[in-house]
């Protein structure tokens, strides 16, 4: 099976504007979950969708946010970005049957100028 | 709320040492536990998972990792490190959310480096 697949990769944007991260999981795998990663907060966690409904949602300011389709592909959107949003933005999929276990993609390496 | 402590930010080895690396868990309940490895620029790649019975699971590359219920802990070994395994090691605990969900929180790493 393919893994977990990030667009794109890199990213540079300016601060104010907006920007739209996308993830397609592992075929088979319902659950999406978004993580931001700093070197100074480490992992968080931002939200999980499954069945195209936010399930959990972590503490974070409501400029961030996600949706996910009827073909379990999800997006992330950051609106009027700000210098501290420049992170790794890691997705990860999960099968329900699996008590939790996330498998990650490569990441999206935004950085804010 | 849960936690995941890993009390050591960075660790140097050599080539063909014995490898440990420490975590220690606070959760309510029956703790799932995890073990991740990031490369640089790298998503996390999983190690090995801990659900229930055997104390004592056996992951990818070599790796193993102990449950010690009363000491909270579930520290990673490797018996022989190679330079490939130089990278930040994240140790997590998922935390049932309801509906089905879990809910993973990380330790902030261990970054680990192997000298030849």
């Amino acid at each position: 099976k393919a893994g977990v697949t990030q667009t794109p990769r890199y990213l540079i944007k300016t601060r104010g504007q907006q920007v739209t991260l996308s993830c397609s999981p592992i075929s088979g795998h319902r659950s999406v979950s978004w993580y931001q990663q700093t070197p100074g907060q480490g992992l968080q966690f931002l939200f999980e969708y499954f069945s195209e409904t936010q399930r959990n949602k972590g503490n974070f300011p409501g400029r961030f946010s996600g949706r996910q389709f009827s073909n379990s592909r999800s997006e992330m959107n950051v609106s009027t970005l700000e210098l501290g949003d420049s992170a790794l933005y890691l997705c990860a999929s999960s099968n329900r049957g699996e008590g939790g276990t996330q498998y990650f993609g490569p990441g999206t390496r935004l950085l804010v100028l | 709320a849960q936690s995941v402590t890993q009390p050591d930010i960075h660790i140097t080895v050599s080539e063909g040492a014995s490898l440990e690396l420490r975590c220690n868990y606070s959760y309510g309940a029956t703790p799932y536990l995890f073990w991740y490895v990031q490369s640089p620029g790298q998503g996390l790649q999983l190690l090995l998972k801990y659900f229930s019975g055997d104390t004592l699971v056996q992951g990818i590359k070599g790796f193993e990792a102990e449950f010690k219920r009363s000491q909270s802990s579930f520290n990673l070994r490797k018996p022989s490190v190679h330079w490939s395994d130089a990278a930040e090691y994240f140790c997590a605990v998922a935390a049932y959310s309801g509906a089905g969900s879990y809910q993973l929180t990380f330790g902030k790493g261990t970054k680990l480096s192997v000298i030849p």
